[in-house]
């Protein structure tokens, strides 16, 4: 079974607008990450939000996670070109360090 | 902030060859990862090592692929005699085994099987 399914799996946006990206997953998580992968570049940690938590804030980015529905969502505010990547969720089902991540969304803002 | 970093950038090599992919991780963690991304494809787990063993594996790793960490700072992963099928980005990753606290990825190594 797939864990952690992002969509949309493309989204463009004009510079100063919003974006919001959703995750879905399949198993019970301690937590959910965030990842952005720049063009050609390794994955970077934005955001790490745990199960008995609803909401989180890290500067423009808004994370909030429902366990219920086994979803999370990534709120980008005041979008910049330079926000421009492909963002990924990532669970961690077993505890073990192995990432499972989603197939993720690409995000172009354009200025 | 202290970085993973990789080496070659890029790697090409004919098919049936070996190559040796190598990471630095963080100096202070202690749990080494390796993934992979086939172009257009999701990030897939290989391996993880932790005190010098294989900690859990993914059933991509097989007898063809054996990771190392031959010195105090390196992490290599090898992969015998290669494929196409080889051919991705591959990262290392490193962290301090907490799962509440995020792994750090290298910018990888794309290897291209010929």
């Amino acid at each position: 079974s797939q864990q952690g399914e992002e969509d949309p799996q493309a989204l463009s946006i004009q510079e100063g607008e919003n974006a919001t990206m959703n995750c879905s997953y399949k198993t019970s998580i301690n937590n959910l990450q965030w990842y952005r992968q720049n063009s050609g570049r390794g994955l970077v940690h934005l955001i790490l939000i745990r199960s008995n938590e609803r909401e989180k804030h890290s500067g423009r980015l808004r994370v909030t996670l429902d366990t219920s529905k086994k979803s999370s969502s990534l709120l980008i505010t005041a979008s910049r070109a330079a926000d421009t990547a492909s963002y990924f969720c990532a669970t961690d089902p077993g505890n073990t360090g192995k990432l499972i991540f989603g197939q993720g969304t690409t995000l172009q803002v354009k200025p | 902030e202290p970085e993973v970093t990789q080496t070659p950038s890029h790697q090409v090599t004919q098919m049936g060859q070996e190559v040796i992919l190598r990471c630095v991780p963080i100096s202070n963690h202690l749990y080494f990862y390796w993934y992979r991304q086939i172009l257009g494809q999701k990030v897939e787990f290989l391996v993880s090592f932790y005190n010098n063993e294989i900690s859990e594996k993914s059933e991509i790793f097989d007898d063809q692929f054996s990771v190392e960490r031959p010195d105090g700072s390196n992490f290599t992963l090898k992969i015998r005699s290669t494929k196409l099928e080889d051919s991705a980005m591959y990262f290392c990753a490193s962290g301090q085994g907490d799962s509440n606290q995020p792994q750090h990825f290298g910018d990888g190594t794309r290897l291209s099987i010929l």
